[in-house]
């Protein structure tokens, strides 16, 4: 089955740097990505996502790049701001009843 | 639309109690699904729906039972609570193929000691 690896576990970085997670995807059929963000005491909420037929999608400071071939995808967030802190998670959708496959999160600080 | 709404919020059960966590969506979305997420830690999956009648279990099923008998409610059964258990839970619905998103209730924090 799908198996998703996120990297890294932790991130920080200074108000105003850019902050980028990366995930890998083993199964070739998923076709849709999403990313997830999850403030302390909430749900996760989907921030952005990507399907398998776009290599790129951008919406305000946060991007999402997929590369197909190398089967990874990437979060970028620019301008980072303290609202940014929080845990975030990829997830894969390998297609038909599956459910998506959750990456393990990033927990990321984001320093005043 | 309320989306997904979960209760209660919060709850402490003793060892060997049973309840059940409920969870209501309001988007007409044929997919739902149980996680929990222990402290520090991500999401795995319990129990899922395709639809009402139909279920199936996740990553960690033991300990928990569901049922769906309509398209809105899906609600997670614990029976004889264990410490092992003490976690937050998840509901989440999603609708497929028209569109992926998946979308999170608030979650239940529970407590079992």
């Amino acid at each position: 089955g799908e198996n998703v690896e996120q990297h890294p576990s932790t991130l920080s970085v200074q108000e105003g740097d850019s902050a980028v997670i990366k995930c890998t995807y083993s199964d070739s059929a998923s076709n849709y990505f999403p990313w997830y963000k999850q403030e302390l005491g909430k749900g996760p909420q989907l921030i952005i996502d990507i399907r398998s037929n776009v290599g790129e999608k951008k919406d305000q400071r946060i991007a999402v790049t997929l590369n197909k071939t190398a089967k990874h995808f990437s979060l970028h967030i620019t301008e980072t701001q303290p609202e940014d802190s929080a845990v975030y998670f990829c997830a894969a959708y390998p297609g038909g009843n599956t459910p998506l496959v959750f990456g393990k999160g990033t927990r990321l600080s984001v320093i005043a | 639309n309320a989306g997904v709404t979960q209760t209660p919020k919060f709850r402490i059960l003793k060892i060997g109690q049973s309840m059940t966590l409920q969870c209501t969506q309001d988007m007409n979305h044929n997919y739902m699904y149980w996680y929990r997420q222990d402290p520090g830690m991500g999401l795995k999956l319990i129990y899922y729906s395709v639809g009402a009648g139909i279920t199936d279990k996740g990553e960690v099923p033991n300990g928990y039972n569901v049922s769906r008998s309509t398209t809105e409610d899906f609600p997670l059964r614990l029976e004889l609570a264990a410490p092992s258990q003490t976690s937050v839970y998840f509901c989440a619905s999603r609708t497929v193929p028209r569109t992926y998103e998946q979308y999170f209730g608030p979650g239940t924090r529970l407590t079992v000691t």
